[in-house]
């Protein structure tokens, strides 16, 4: 199993362009999340899916979008991008919800300029 | 109040000390909790989970206080794989919606030197 894998791993957007970061699960994982981490800071979720079809708003939504029509599938679409949003961007799954570990991607380093 | 708080450190402390990470939450219904660690530039990964008794890994030693909402960590004989963040984790939709979000603390930073 690949467990989480994320593309792109770098990436440098000039402001106002847009992009879609990619992550795929192998596990079969019904719950999938997307995180973001700013330096020194813990991570804050932007959405979650607790299944295909199902999507929803974390802690900081704004400026980002989601789609989940598959099980394995969970790209985070960035809209119009702004320097603060400059971050690394993590996306998880997990096989149920509260009790359950979350398996991290390695993670997509974002720079806006 | 932030939900989860930690001592960020940076922790230095010699090979084989004890060290103790300490936590706090601020929602008293969370049900679930639990420590990661990250290490430099990578994602976070379980380390364990916190369960009210108290449990055991090794080296590594996780208590819960629910009436002071407080969970710690405890290292003891430190090696130096284990210089890493340690983010202390929080289900962040108790009750009855299982949605899994969880809730990181900002992370305390361990740096254990030969």
């Amino acid at each position: 199993n690949a467990g989480v894998t994320q593309t792109p791993k770098f990436r440098i957007l000039k402001i106002g362009q847009s992009m879609t970061l990619q992550c795929t699960q192998d596990m079969n994982h019904n719950y999938m999340y997307w995180y973001r981490q700013d330096p020194g800071m813990g991570l804050k979720l932007i959405y979650y899916s607790v299944g295909a079809g199902i999507t929803d708003k974390g802690e900081v939504p704004n400026g980002y979008n989601v789609s989940r029509s598959t099980t394995e599938d969970f790209p985070l679409r960035l809209e119009l991008a702004a320097p603060s949003q400059t971050s690394v961007y993590f996306c998880a799954s997990s096989k149920t919800g509260t009790y359950n570990e979350q398996f991290f991607g390695p993670g997509t380093r974002l720079t806006v300029l | 109040r932030k939900e989860v708080e930690q001592d960020p450190g940076p922790f230095n402390v010699p090979e084989g000390a004890t060290v103790a990470f300490n936590c706090t939450y601020s929602n008293s219904a969370s049900q679930s909790f639990f420590w990661y660690r990250q290490d430099c530039r990578k994602e976070p990964k379980l380390l364990m989970s916190v369960y009210s008794s108290g449990n055991e890994d090794g080296r590594f030693t996780a208590q819960l206080n629910r009436a002071s909402q407080y969970i710690s960590l405890l290292i003891r004989d430190s090696k130096l794989s284990d210089s890493a963040t340690y983010l202390c984790v929080v289900n962040g939709s108790p009750g009855s919606s299982n949605t899994g979000k969880l809730i990181f603390g900002q992370g305390t930073t361990l740096q254990v030197k030969p």
